[in-house]
């Protein structure tokens, strides 16, 4: 059964400041997506990572991906109050298929505080 | 990027009613989800649906029942609503050969 867990579950952080949030998942997957929840809202895409080494950015938000250590990285760098949300990573059920069922992480609730 | 809608987004209702849960999308996307959220939890896929004619259980057991009879449409109900199923319930859809998925705005359903 695949497992993917994210910690922190909960993160503080001050402005400014940089910190990183891990993804762990429990078998082969050659794809992982990291999605962001405001408070009540649905998720909105953040990035696609979809091989070994993927790196991608986008504004103050970095994600990696390593297939070999089953690991995806979200780093926030100088955190600014909108980044506030919960981010969930998830992986695909099925590798080197294309089902695209996804299974998600129980999500990081990130406050970003002046 | 997809149009996905959902209604009502805002459901109150008793215990032992039926109910369904409308999805419509405007892409012609092939698959299509419902996943079940409590507040501040993660996400449990409960149907899935591939192409017309196609749907599939998902990981977390349900109650509820789904049909695909047309593309843009995938209808969720509940035939007698329980307490328990009060959650936020998100629909999403990707296209075939693609592996993002794209959500709808959600469902916020409490059964009292």
């Amino acid at each position: 059964e695949l497992k993917v867990e994210q910690n922190p579950l909960f993160l503080s952080m001050q402005e400014g400041k940089n910190y990183t949030i891990y993804c762990n998942y429990s078998t082969t997957s050659d794809r992982l997506y990291w999605y962001r929840q405001d408070p009540g809202k649905s998720l909105e895409s953040l990035f696609v990572l979809l091989s070994n080494g993927a790196v991608k950015q986008e504004g103050r938000l970095m994600a990696s991906l390593d297939t070999k250590a089953r690991l995806s990285t979200l780093h926030i760098t100088a955190a600014v109050h909108d980044l506030s949300a919960t981010y969930f990573c998830a992986v695909d059920l099925f590798y080197g298929g294309s089902q695209g069922n996804l299974i998600f992480g129980k999500g990081t609730k990130l406050s970003v505080k002046p | 990027e997809a149009d996905i809608y959902q209604t009502p987004r805002y459901l109150v209702i008793g215990t032992g009613k039926k109910i369904t849960l409308e999805c419509s999308q405007t892409m012609g996307h092939d698959k299509m989800y419902w996943y079940q959220q409590d507040p501040g939890m993660e996400l449990h896929l409960i149907h899935y649906s591939y192409g017309v004619n196609s749907t599939e259980k998902g990981d977390l057991s349900s109650e509820s029942t789904v049909s695909r009879i047309r593309t843009e449409h995938f209808p969720l109900t509940l035939e007698s609503a329980r307490p328990s199923h009060t959650s936020q319930y998100l629909c999403a859809t990707s296209f075939a050969g693609a592996y993002e998925q794209y959500f709808g705005p959600g469902t916020r359903l409490t059964v009292t």
